[in-house]
């Protein structure tokens, strides 16, 4: 069954500690991406990859690191930088010539 | 960049009526609009897209307009049923396949029995 897998589905932090959030995609997709959905704000940008060992900064990347060491996985972590973590994070992928962008399920941070 | 303005942000309409939404684009540049409906805890999924060299596209109750000229486009429902309630989103991207799409604020769409 194909899809595009991110986990888990809430996830609660204390303040000033790292968390990764997890992308999986077994849709043998090139592109993935890393999107921020605030109320009222649509989704913003973070970080994009188009193919693995390489990726770049979206429109709001500060507090934000990830990695794309495998085609499948596409990591996020928002460290202690990030100033107004909670919020609800969209993993996508998308297949290279292709214009349709595939999301996950979404995971809702909550920092405490 | 790009930015994109879409309007209204919540909606009511009756069963059976229809829906407009609308949304406005800055970059004369981009080419390839498309519409994703966001369900309660779940991820935005494609519904329908137009790319420039096209005005107007349809698909059974939903269509989209393009104005290039205006830089707007719009969605719209007919025939809306309680299915239809969710939250729809704009978006807009320079060139097919171009990695980043900016989307607009959204719409949440609830369709009254």
């Amino acid at each position: 069954d194909g899809g595009i897998t991110q986990s888990p589905k809430y996830l609660f932090r204390k303040e000033g500690q790292n968390v990764t959030l997890s992308c999986e995609q077994n849709l043998n997709h090139d592109a993935m991406y890393w999107y921020r959905q605030d109320p009222g704000q649509g989704l913003r940008l973070i970080y994009y990859s188009q193919i693995v060992n390489d990726f770049q900064k979206g429109d709001i990347a500060e507090g934000y690191s990830v990695s794309r060491e495998k085609k499948e996985s596409f990591p996020l972590t928002v460290t202690s930088a990030q100033k107004n973590p909670t919020a609800f994070y969209l993993c996508a992928s998308r297949l290279q010539g292709s214009t349709e962008a595939f999301f996950g399920q979404g995971t809702r941070l909550t920092v405490v | 960049g790009e930015n994109v303005e879409q309007h209204p942000s919540t909606l009511s309409v009756q069963e059976g009526d229809s829906a407009v939404i609308k949304c406005t684009y800055s970059d004369s540049a981009s080419n390839y609009f498309p519409w994703y409906k966001q369900e309660l805890g779940k991820g935005p999924q494609l519904i329908i897209d137009i790319r420039s060299n096209v005005g107007e596209k349809k698909d059974q109750r939903i269509a989209v307009t393009l104005n290039k000229t205006a830089k707007h486009f719009s969605l719209h429902i007919t025939e809306t049923q309680p299915e239809d309630s969710a939250v729809y989103f704009c978006a807009a991207s320079k060139g097919f396949g171009n990695e980043k799409l900016t989307f607009g604020t959204g719409t949440r769409l609830t369709i009254i029995p």
